[in-house]
């Protein structure tokens, strides 16, 4: 079974600073990784994904993830913290394609200014 | 282009009736996926339908059923709602598995349903 752990269900950031997102994994193949947006009272919106191919990602919003297999990690990044990132972000994983999504718990965003 | 569109938003119903939730997928999609997201969790994966069939399902009781209508889109019911069923349920759709593209899943804004 697949599971997705992301540490830290609230980080508080300045605006400006480093936004660092932790997302292990755990999956009996080769995995379908993706990071997801929630904004108050909507649905989820994708940042990015990775499927096999290059290994650092590049999203939408200023957004980027590295995919580290040894670490069975796909952490997420943005440089610079905006006020409008203030939002909840989950990891998921899919074993293939076409396949569920089994997502990690959530991390909420405090963006301070 | 309209995205996944979901109805109703928000729905308040008893415990021991039965609700159903409408989904109507990305243009050009066949494959819709259920999600039930409870509060400060993250999504939980119910079912998928493609070519109006089944075709996986996750840790959810019987309770729980869907149907998927020829122009793609989807209901999903529940019987004998209990309290615990309250949570936002999410609608996600992609391109099939054929497609090559069938990791994207687009969500939907949900349906938030209470149950009293």
């Amino acid at each position: 079974a697949q599971s997705v752990t992301q540490l830290g269900s609230h980080v508080s950031v300045s605006e400006g600073a480093l936004v660092l997102l932790r997302c292990n994994y755990s999956s009996s193949v080769p995995p379908y990784l993706f990071w997801y947006v929630q904004y108050p009272n909507q649905g989820l919106q994708l940042l990015l994904k990775y499927t096999s191919a290059a290994t650092l990602v590049k999203g939408i919003n200023g957004f980027e993830a590295e995919f580290k297999k040894s670490e069975t990690s796909f952490h997420l990044t943005k440089p610079s913290a905006h006020m409008s990132d203030a939002a909840e972000y989950f990891c998921a994983v899919s074993k293939a394609a076409g396949n569920k999504l089994t997502f990690g718990g959530g991390t909420r965003v405090l963006v301070k200014p | 282009d309209a995205g996944v569109t979901q109805s109703p938003t928000h729905l308040i119903k008893t415990r021991g009736q039965q609700v159903t939730l409408r989904c109507s997928p990305k243009s050009g999609h066949d494959t819709v996926s259920w999600y039930q997201q409870a509060l400060g969790q993250g999504p939980q994966f119910i079912f998928q339908y493609y070519e109006e069939e089944e075709r996986q399902r996750g840790n959810f009781p019987d309770r729980f059923s869907g149907h998927q209508f020829p122009n793609y889109s989807s209901e999903l019911n529940v019987n004998a709602l209990l309290l615990g069923d309250s949570a936002l349920y999410l609608c996600a759709s992609s391109l099939g598995v054929l497609s090559g593209r069938s990791y994207e899943q687009y969500f939907g804004p949900g349906t938030r349903l209470t149950v009293t």
